[in-house]
């Protein structure tokens, strides 16, 4: 068990570029949960996955957000066309049976 | 709906004295509820979790919690507070209980200060 791991851990771009993060969740856990944490804020939810499938999608994913999870193994997070407000920290967590989610360390974007 | 308030942003003890961060939670189903530490730019660690059974729940470096039905809280307590303790506390509440995704809702955060 090595954990969740997320890279990269810090990624800064320029409005309007497309940005992609990814998570390696633990291994074997079926369940995989992204999250969207901005400063002073507790994390919101953005997406959920269980295997390959997207179950549940959040209001705050918009049409510029789309998530993956190819073979239910690791999981992509890709926003299109940044603006400065998707400045955050993007958590990934990974659960065996949604009874306790193990976070990843996160990335944190800056769009300039 | 579920929500989570949690009371005091920030919270500042001194060291060795007794840790009281509160929660209140709003859910509709029998709540799953967790409280999580984050040190800074790093990710979130579980404490502890309540799901069912007994309702005083001990977790890792000393914390404890207690779910009270009847006043919808689960406030996190340590009896004696160290510098290590210094972090971001988050209480939140699982959707899991409606057999739904388990997704968490968190409350705002408090920060814990401990001085010297």
């Amino acid at each position: 068990d090595t954990g969740v791991s997320q890279n990269p851990r810090h990624k800064i771009t320029k409005r309007g570029q497309n940005v992609t993060f990814r998570c390696d969740p633990i291994s074997e856990h079926n369940r995989l949960y992204w999250y969207r944490q901005t400063l002073g804020q507790g994390p919101e939810f953005l997406t959920y996955f269980q295997n390959e499938a997207q179950l549940e999608k959040s209001r705050l994913l918009s049409d510029r957000f789309s998530a993956e999870r190819p073979k239910g193994s690791f999981s992509t997070l890709e926003i299109q066309r940044t603006e400065q407000g998707d400045s955050a920290m993007y958590l990934c967590a990974s659960s065996p049976d949604a009874d306790t989610q193990y976070f990843g360390p996160g990335t944190r974007l800056t769009v300039l | 709906a579920q929500s989570v308030t949690q009371l005091g942003s920030h919270v500042s003890v001194s060291e060795g004295a007794l840790v009281l961060l509160r929660c209140n939670y709003s859910s509709s189903v029998p709540p799953y509820l967790f409280w999580y530490v984050q040190y800074p730019n790093q990710g979130l660690q579980l404490l502890l979790k309540y799901t069912t059974g007994a309702t005083l729940v001990k977790g890792i470096n000393g914390f404890e919690a207690e779910f009270k039905k009847s006043e919808t809280s689960f406030h996190l307590t340590k009896p004696s507070a160290h510098m290590s303790d210094a972090a971001e506390y988050f209480c939140a509440v699982s959707d899991l209980g409606s057999g739904n995704t388990g997704k968490l809702i968190f409350g705002q955060g408090t920060t814990l200060q401990v001085k010297p």
